[in-house]
């Protein structure tokens, strides 16, 4: 069955330095890859996609993920955080039936 | 993308009550997907709703407690029957518009407090 690890539950940069947030998958064949941001009192917002292709792909917000195969990894990054970015970010993989499994997320804190 | 709403926005319910949540689309779509996040929690998928069929359940979800309607290409209902405080989540709707790919736009959730 397909599965997602988010294995930072919070992370904290300061505003102006990269990020990235660490995703990695369980799926047999070739995935479908989302990041998704959630914002406090908001739904999910999708940042960016990855179905095939060029493994880096760009989103929304200057946000880009790079799909590494041989490491079953999707991890999202941001050269310059900016304090809006403070949010929850979920890394989802597509499921049969059109479904998404989710990670358990990774709450981003930004420091002035 | 597409503009959805819910609702309500949010609720305080008691135990044993019944909540009926709406979401609408500005465009039709075939499929439709209610989540549950409960405090602290990732994303839980509870149906897949399709028009013109029965809603399908994921495991541990069943049709008695979390009834779903989907009466037309653009709306569907989802309601969380005999509630208890460990009902206590956001309900967010999604939508696939593409029809495959996994591509799915989130609601703005209800968030369901059950004293």
């Amino acid at each position: 069955a397909q599965s997602v690890t988010q294995p930072d539950i919070h992370i904290t940069v300061s505003e102006g330095a990269s990020l990235e947030l660490r995703c990695n998958y369980s799926y047999g064949a070739t995935p479908y890859l989302f990041w998704y941001v959630q914002s406090p009192g908001q739904g999910l917002q999708l940042l960016l996609k990855y179905f095939s292709g060029d493994t880096l792909v760009q989103g929304i917000k200057g946000f880009e993920a790079e799909f590494k195969r041989s490491q079953s990894s999707f991890n999202l990054r941001k050269p310059s955080v900016h304090w809006s970015d403070a949010a929850e970010y979920f890394c989802a993989v597509g499921a049969s039936g059109n479904k998404l499994v989710f990670g358990a997320g990774t709450i981003l804190r930004v420091k002035s | 993308s597409a503009v959805i709403s819910q609702k309500p926005s949010r609720d305080i319910c008691q135990r044993g009550t019944s909540l009926t949540i709406q979401c609408q689309v500005d465009s039709q779509v075939t499929m439709m997907f209610w989540y549950r996040q409960q405090p602290g929690q990732s994303l839980t998928l509870i149906a897949t709703a399709n028009q013109g069929s029965e809603a399908t359940y994921e495991s541990g979800f069943v049709i008695d407690k979390f009834p779903i309607s989907r009466p037309n290409l653009t709306f569907s209902t989802l309601t969380v029957s005999n509630m208890s405080p460990e009902d206590s989540s956001i309900y967010l709707c999604s939508v696939d518009l593409a029809g495959g790919g996994n591509e799915q736009f989130f609601g703005p959730g209800t968030r369901l407090t059950v004293l």
